[in-house]
């Protein structure tokens, strides 16, 4: 069956530390990958897009990759803040197309501690 | 300035009861959505409108109806509500499909169904 998971339990790091999020998938083969960062009572903001053909993605602090082979993609948050605690979302279009059909992981929060 | 927004934030009705829910962009998006967010936070996706054209449906019961009466407004009808129907429900909107353009969500709205 397809599926797409994320490490469900919470994820607690230390100010300053680097947090890495793990999305796997499985029976898919997606051109690209989305990850969205939601906070509680809010609805997902998107952070970064990585296509098939790109290993790595950066913007700012945050450095996504994308494993085809693995069917994995690793999201990173250098020197991170208490501002970062969120819960995070991973998504692909399971159609490998451009219908906005986006299937989403169901998040791993992130706890942050100064 | 709000993007995406929707109305009401909060939703509780008894079972059985008609409800409706709005949402507008402002943001010139073709595309908008209606995802819904269960208790275990699963993101999943009911329907999607093209230029007022439906292209995504779902397998959601016939109770929910989505109306775009153009392409900066998409609401929701929920008919017969039942107890299951409780869970936060998105808005989103993208140009074209998300490949892009990824989605841009509004703050949801609570629907709590006694």
């Amino acid at each position: 069956s397809q599926k797409i998971e994320q490490n469900s339990e919470a994820l607690n790091i230390q100010e300053g530390k680097t947090a890495t999020l793990t999305c796997n998938y499985t029976n898919y083969s997606p051109a690209y990958l989305q990850w969205y960062r939601q906070d509680p009572g809010r609805g997902p903001v998107f952070l970064l897009l990585i296509r098939e053909n790109e290993k790595e993605k950066r913007k700012e602090r945050l450095k996504v990759t994308f494993d085809t082979t693995l069917k994995q993609s690793l999201f990173h948050i250098t020197a991170s803040q208490p501002a970062d605690s969120a819960t995070y979302l991973c998504a692909l279009d399971p159609l490998s197309g451009n219908t906005g059909k986006l299937i989403f992981g169901q998040g791993t929060t992130l706890q942050v501690k100064p | 300035d709000t993007a995406v927004s929707q109305t009401p934030k909060y939703l509780v009705t008894q079972m059985g009861n008609d409800k409706s829910i709005k949402c507008e962009q402002n943001l010139g998006h073709d595309t908008m959505y209606w995802y819904k967010q269960d208790s275990k936070k699963f993101l999943k996706i009911m329907f999607s409108y093209n230029n007022k054209e439906l292209i995504i449906n779902e397998t959601v019961p016939n109770r929910f109806s989505p109306k775009s009466p153009d392409k900066a407004h998409l609401n929701l009808h929920i008919n017969s509500l039942e107890l299951g129907d409780s869970a936060v429900y998105f808005c989103a909107s993208s140009q074209g499909g998300s490949y892009n353009s990824p989605l841009h969500f509004g703050n949801g709205t609570r629907l709590t169904v006694t």
